[in-house]
């Protein structure tokens, strides 16, 4: 099956500062998602991306699709307390051969914010 | 308010011991999904819906069922041939197959 390769796997970070990850992919995908999950809680989407070359902010966060369409990263600008948790990639696309459009996750980023 | 809930939050199963874990929808999504999470790992999917009374095999299948006879529910059954069933389990939903997913809160089932 496809492979995600997000990194880093965990990043600490002073509070104020920037933060970049990112994804990469042997395939390409169509869509790319960036969610957040805080810890025994499900994912929250932050951000999708449905076209190759896309730049999207949302507030502190900026996503981009890579223009080959097998990457994106994710920049989170002036850090708080409330940005710790959990960042996953996801690709989407173009379906398999049995028509579906499953979703391919990278292994997520551990954000930790220090006061 | 709409969205997506998961029951139990927490479960408990015995050796040999078939469970249900709940996933309900009121966002009338035509697709469903469930996935295992395990620490330090990305979701993997287990099975998924299109529509009502149809769903597929994902990634890692063996060991579990679902069924689709309504569109809000898409209960998954964690069954004994399920050896190693200690996980967080995440049920999604969409608009369909190509629209973003959108997830529940989860259940964590442990292994007594």
């Amino acid at each position: 099956g496809q492979q995600l390769n997000q990194s880093p796997q965990s990043m600490f970070i002073q509070e104020g500062e920037d933060v970049s990850m990112n994804c990469t992919s042997s395939s390409i995908f169509n869509t790319w998602l960036w969610y957040k999950q805080d810890p025994g809680e499900g994912p929250v989407l932050l951000i999708a991306l449905y076209k190759a070359g896309e730049l999207t902010s949302n507030g502190r966060l900026t996503a981009q699709f890579g223009i080959t369409r097998k990457d994106s990263f994710l920049n989170i600008s002036a850090s708080i307390p409330s940005d710790v948790g959990i960042y996953f990639c996801a690709g989407q696309g173009p379906p398999s051969g049995a028509g579906s459009y499953q979703l391919t996750f990278g292994k997520g980023t551990k954000l930790s914010v220090i006061p | 308010d709409g969205g997506i809930t998961q029951s139990p939050k927490y479960l408990f199963r015995k050796e040999g011991q078939n469970v249900t874990l709940s996933c309900e929808q009121n966002l009338n999504h035509d697709a469903m999904y469930w996935y295992r999470q395990d620490p330090g790992q990305g979701l993997r999917l287990i099975y998924y819906s299109q529509i009502v009374n149809d769903f597929q095999k994902g990634d890692i299948a063996e060991g579990y069922s679902v069924s689709r006879e309504k569109k809000e529910s898409f209960p998954l059954t964690v069954t004994s041939a399920q050896k190693n069933p200690t996980a967080f389990y995440l049920c999604a939903s969409s608009i369909g197959q190509k629209e973003t997913q959108y997830f529940g809160p989860g259940t964590r089932l442990l292994v007594l």
